[in-house]
């Protein structure tokens, strides 16, 4: 099983709808999440960042998190053109010194149709 | 505010050879961490640096080290360079580890060919 899961698309949905994007993790014990996006050939940006369980508004973009379900997930409101890119989940295990790292699902192809 | 720097932008080498990449943190992050990104794949995480000392590392054999310095850059150094190599590089830096919200922010990235 892996440690972070996503549906690696592609996932097509006409411009103005809801997008919705989808995580599992396997380790309970992990306590940070985040979302990236990667426009092809550039590097993640940090879109959002969730931390207990619910849901967390920005913007058009909003996270929520199921603790007890090991699920994460990402929703895209009034999707544009612009948002079509990979959306990588990143779960962070512990917030002590030397457990820091990011662990990333292979991500998930979004595509927009106009 | 100066985000992350990665340099060079892009690298070809041979199989056998060596290669150093280089980052600058962001103002204010005293924390490097570097990941490899194979085409079609999520971020691997290599190792961390934090206070000029490795802060955790991954699952990457010993030819894969690196460095930080004092300014808070760090330096990612590659030796007996092999195809499976050829990826994107990434640097992120972030605050001090050790708390739940630490938000890691990725530079451009290095793509390095191994031919």
């Amino acid at each position: 099983q892996k440690e972070v899961e996503q549906n690696s698309g592609p996932l097509s949905v006409p411009e103005g709808a809801i997008a919705s994007l989808n995580c599992t993790y396997s380790d309970r014990v992990s306590q940070s999440f985040f979302w990236y996006r990667q426009y092809s050939g550039k590097s993640p940006e940090l879109i959002m960042s969730i931390y207990s369980n619910g849901d967390k508004e920005d913007g058009r973009f909003t996270a929520q998190l199921n603790k007890a379900s090991q699920y994460v997930s990402l929703l895209i409101r009034d999707s544009q053109p612009s948002d079509s890119a990979t959306y990588l989940c990143a779960v962070k295990r512990g917030s002590n010194f030397g457990n820091e790292k990011l662990t990333f699902g292979t991500g998930t192809r979004l595509t927009i149709i106009p | 505010e100066t985000g992350v720097t990665q340099s060079p932008t892009h690298l070809i080498k041979t199989r056998g050879q060596q290669v150093t990449l280089r980052c600058s943190s962001q103002s204010g992050h005293n924390t490097v961490s570097w990941y490899q990104q194979a085409l079609g794949q999520g971020p691997q995480f290599i190792f961390q640096y934090y206070r000029e000392e490795e802060n955790g590392r991954g699952n990457f054999p010993p030819r894969f080290s690196g460095l930080q310095f004092p300014n808070y850059s760090s330096e990612l150094n590659v030796n007996a360079l092999e195809l499976d190599d050829s990826a994107l590089y990434l640097c992120a830096s972030s605050p001090s580890p050790g708390t739940r919200d630490n938000e890691q922010f990725f530079g451009p990235g290095t793509r390095l060919t191994v031919l």
